[in-house]
């Protein structure tokens, strides 16, 4: 069975300093990877995915994710944070012919000024 | 083009009571989807349709039904409220590709439902 794992529940940094949100996923096949953003009582947006193309993912807002298989991991980064940053972050997974996405917890980001 | 929408934003009943959520989609897609979210828990899936007059289960779709008469409207309906069920819902819709699965699912803003 398909599953994906945030390994922090809350995760909380300076503004202009680096942010890494882990992720990592169980399958026994290549899964579709995405990274989706909610703030504050939003719906959620699609931040980056990986289709099995190049395995360094770039998204909007300056955010990016690796693809590791031999980790089974695709973390998120951001190289400086911005206030606008703090939200709930989902790492979300996906299988070919599945038609199902499979959400983690969720890792909430709180940006300090 | 509205995207994804929502009826209603938010919803106070008592238990036992009945209400239906709508969920409309003008980008013609096929596959439609009916989520829950709860603190710490993600996003769990109620029920999905993989194209007018289908449905299917999905992880947690006990006290909940669904239908999809038109192919851009996805109805969930509650019969029978419960607490349990005060969450937050969200409706997406994705045109997914057989043989792929990396297609963008696209969110409506919610429905907050709160069951006294």
């Amino acid at each position: 069975a398909q599953s994906v794992t945030q390994l922090d529940s809350h995760v909380s940094v300076s503004e202009g300093t680096p942010v890494l949100l882990r992720c990592n996923y169980s399958s026994s096949y290549s899964p579709s990877l995405f990274w989706y953003v909610q703030h504050p009582n939003k719906g959620l947006q699609l931040l980056l995915k990986y289709t099995s193309a190049a395995t360094l993912v770039k998204g909007i807002n300056g955010f990016e994710a690796e693809f590791k298989k031999s980790e089974t991991s695709f973390h998120l980064t951001k190289p400086s944070a911005h206030m606008s940053d703090a939200a709930e972050y989902f790492c979300v997974v996906s299988f070919v012919n599945d038609y199902k996405l499979s959400f983690g917890a969720g890792t909430t980001v709180t940006v300090r000024a | 083009n509205a995207g994804v929408t929502q009826t209603p934003k938010f919803r106070v009943l008592k238990t036992g009571q009945s209400m239906t959520l709508l969920c409309a989609q003008d980008m013609n897609h096929e596959y439609m989807y009916w989520y829950r979210q709860d603190p710490g828990m993600g996003l769990r899936l109620i029920h999905y349709s993989v194209g007018e007059g289908t449905t299917a289960k999905g992880e947690v779709p006990d006290g909940y039904n669904v239908s999809r008469l038109k192919k851009q409207n996805f109805l969930l309906g509650l019969e029978s409220a419960a607490p349990s069920q005060t969450s937050v819902y969200f409706c997406a819709s994705t045109s997914w590709e057989v043989g792929q699965g990396s297609e963008t699912q696209y969110f409506g803003p919610g429905t907050r439902l709160l069951v006294l």
